[in-house]
């Protein structure tokens, strides 16, 4: 699978919009970029995914460079209920492929 | 209610013992998974299982057992169960994009 790079931690302030990168400058054509979150004592959620154009959920926004080396997860609003790990993965949409494969993540800490 | 849930939530067991982790999903959904988290390794996944009687192993499924004779239920069993298995299992379903995790079971091998 191919790797991303993300880093270990972020902060934000309660209610500003937060931009949690992810690099992925080996990822080819056929994965699909996905993010999940986990919330302390919880199991991981998804999130959002995307194959080449932005996308937009109830819950975030997810940007994709033009040439797909990297995204960017956005909160629009961060709240206290959003502190979590934040994972960034890629899937291939390729037979066999029916896995996540996890890495370190983001730990998102939200200031009141 | 709809969703995967599992069983026990807590687990404390003795070396040595067979001990089987329960996951149930009420969606019908094709594919299961396995994993295990620790501090220092993250999710890792164990073995998953494509449809009702084809499973196969993740990264770490050694002392690990799994069936899956209805598309619903996944059970992981350990056979012997050693102090290194100490950790937090989740599984997990997923039909298309998607994947759904339970909220996972704490388990302790003394």
């Amino acid at each position: 699978d191919a790797k991303t790079t993300q880093p270990n931690s972020m902060e934000s302030n309660e209610e500003e919009p937060v931009h949690l990168p992810c690099n992925h400058s080996t990822i080819s054509g056929t994965d699909y970029i996905h993010w999940y979150r986990q919330l302390p004592s919880q199991g991981p959620e998804y999130v959002i995914h995307g194959l080449t154009s932005n996308v937009n959920n109830r819950m975030a926004s997810l940007a994709i460079a033009e040439d797909r080396k990297s995204s960017t997860l956005i909160l629009h609003r961060a709240t206290l209920r959003d502190a979590a790990v934040y994972y960034c993965i890629l899937r291939s949409s390729g037979a066999g492929s029916y896995q996540l494969t996890f890495g370190k993540g983001t730990k998102l800490s939200v200031i009141p | 209610d709809a969703g995967i849930t599992q069983s026990p939530r807590y687990k404390i067991t003795e070396t040595g013992r067979q001990v089987t982790l329960m996951c149930h999903q009420t969606w019908s959904h094709s594919y299961m998974f396995w994993y295990r988290q620790d501090l220092g390794h993250g999710l890792r996944l164990i073995y998953y299982s494509a449809a009702a009687d084809i499973t196969d192993k993740g990264e770490v499924p050694d002392g690990y057992v799994v069936s899956r004779s209805k598309t619903e239920n996944f059970p992981l069993t350990l056979e012997s169960a050693t102090r290194s298995q100490t950790s937090v299992y989740f599984c997990a379903s997923r039909q298309g994009q998607e994947a759904f995790f339970g909220q996972g079971t704490r388990l302790t091998v003394v």
